[in-house]
């Protein structure tokens, strides 16, 4: 079975410097893998997606993450935050093959303070 | 585009009373998904339509819970009874095909009282 895991359920953080998020899963097959954002008062957004090639993949808004196999994680980073990037984070993993299911992890809440 | 539509919004009912929430998805998508997700969690799966079949309904409460969704399109989900652990935001979203990315809706904020 697929799991994931968000260390940090908050993360507070200067605006202009650069933040990580953490995602760690665990599976015994290939899993894709996913990052979304939930924007105060809106619906969850893929922010961005891994699903075979090149492991690190970049969002338009300047976040990227990097599939490490050998680490089982998905970190999400931008090397400069904005105010505006404040919202809750959700990585997400789901089986590459097979049956088809999404796990969310809990959630990481990012703050840019001004 | 038009994105998934939910309503309603917000509801309050008080326990071992009824609700029933709608999902429009985006035209032409074929997956539909609906999720709760309780406050300080994130969204769990409830129930996956392929089309108007049952893909995976393995983490339903299916003594209380029931989801139909007609002609592949549309999709209700019900609770019936409601309990206090029930409230939460209900989650629907589509995508064109299962691997794909999903679309969200607004939620609906259930408080069961």
């Amino acid at each position: 079975a697929q799991s994931v895991t968000q260390l940090d359920s908050q993360v507070p953080v200067f605006e202009e410097a650069p933040v990580e998020l953490r995602c760690n899963y665990s599976s015994s097959v290939s899993v894709y893998l996913f990052w979304y954002v939930q924007y105060p008062n809106q619906g969850l957004q893929l922010l961005l997606k891994y699903l075979s090639g090149s492991t690190l993949v970049e969002s338009i808004n300047g976040f990227e993450a990097e599939f490490n196999k050998s680490q089982t994680s998905f970190h999400l980073r931008k090397p400069s935050v904005h105010i505006s990037d404040t919202a809750e984070y959700f990585c997400a993993v789901s089986r590459a093959s097979g049956t088809y299911k999404y796990i969310f992890g809990t959630g990481t809440r990012l703050k840019v303070l001004a | 585009e038009a994105g998934v539509a939910q309503s309603p919004r917000y509801k309050i009912i008080e326990k071992r009373q009824s609700v029933a929430f709608w999902c429009n998805p985006i035209s032409g998508h074929a997956t539909l998904y609906w999720y709760q997700q309780i406050l300080g969690q994130g969204p769990k799966l409830l129930i996956q339509f392929q089309n108007n079949g049952v893909v995976d309904d393995s983490q339903l409460p299916k003594d209380r819970f029931s989801a139909e969704r007609l002609k592949g399109v549309d999709s209700t989900l019900k609770i019936q009874p409601a309990k206090l652990e029930d409230s939460a935001v209900y989650l629907c979203a589509s995508s064109p095909w299962s691997l794909d990315t999903q679309y969200f809706g607004p939620g609906t904020r259930l408080t069961v009282l």
